[in-house]
């Protein structure tokens, strides 16, 4: 399956500071990645879905002006935080539409905001 | 809509035990169906899936999964575990209409295994 990495895999920063995270599939040539949001001993929730080329479609309840994405080539999606605050804290992931069904996921990114 | 269950939300067992994961789907559509396993502070791996044909699937690990169309279960079984399948479970479904392989996830079942 595809490789699938994410930098940073860890972050800290202070409220009102933007993060950007950035998912690379290494092996692999993606027209579309995904964006969870993960929070503690809870599921994964789908924030949005990133198109190569165009805009991300997000989901209810998702904040496109708050998250930023941006899928500027086929190896590379970045989902930027803004303004970020304390309840923006968590896990997000990143994975990789591979055909057949199946998503390969990044291990992870750990927001955490002062 | 869809949507996933799962009942459990730990399941402790002694290692060599064999232990059943449950999952459950509510959809209008035929779905695909998944099961991920999670270790901690890393992604998610995909441990078997379900897209058509036998309803028995085996997946990496020893792990298998039956599809029982007419209870909406999808249920993850393992005859036999190590202390290395401690771990992070999520059960997942995607509408096989659809042309997206967006998925939904269950809120998972952490599986903790005991020497």
């Amino acid at each position: 399956g595809a490789v699938v990495s994410q930098h940073p895999s860890r972050v800290i920063c202070k409220s009102g500071t933007s993060v950007k995270i950035e998912c690379r599939s290494l092996d692999f040539q993606a027209t579309t990645m995904f964006w969870y949001r993960q929070f503690p001993k809870k599921s994964l929730m789908l924030m949005a879905t990133s198109n190569e080329g165009s805009k991300a479609t997000y989901e209810q309840g998702v904040e496109k002006d708050k998250f930023l994405i941006n899928h500027a080539s086929l190896t590379l999606s970045t989902l930027t935080v803004t303004s970020a605050h304390p309840e923006d804290s968590s896990f997000y992931i990143c994975s990789v539409s591979g055909g057949s069904d199946t998503q390969y996921f990044g291990p992870g990114t750990r927001l955490t905001v002062l | 809509a869809q949507s996933v269950t799962q009942l459990d939300s730990q399941v402790p067992v002694f290692e060599e035990a064999p232990v059943e994961l449950r999952c459950n789907y509510s959809s209008s559509v035929s779905v695909y169906l998944f099961w991920y396993v999670q270790y901690p502070n890393q992604g998610l791996q995909l441990l078997l899936k379900y897209l058509s044909g036998s309803t028995l699937v085996k997946g990496i690990n020893g792990f298998e999964a039956e599809f029982n169309k007419s209870q909406t279960s999808f249920h993850l079984r393992k005859p036999s575990v190590h202390i290395s399948d401690t771990a992070e479970y999520f059960c997942a479904v995607s509408d096989r209409l659809r042309n997206t392989d967006k998925l939904i996830f269950g809120t998972g079942t952490r599986l903790q295994v005991f020497p």
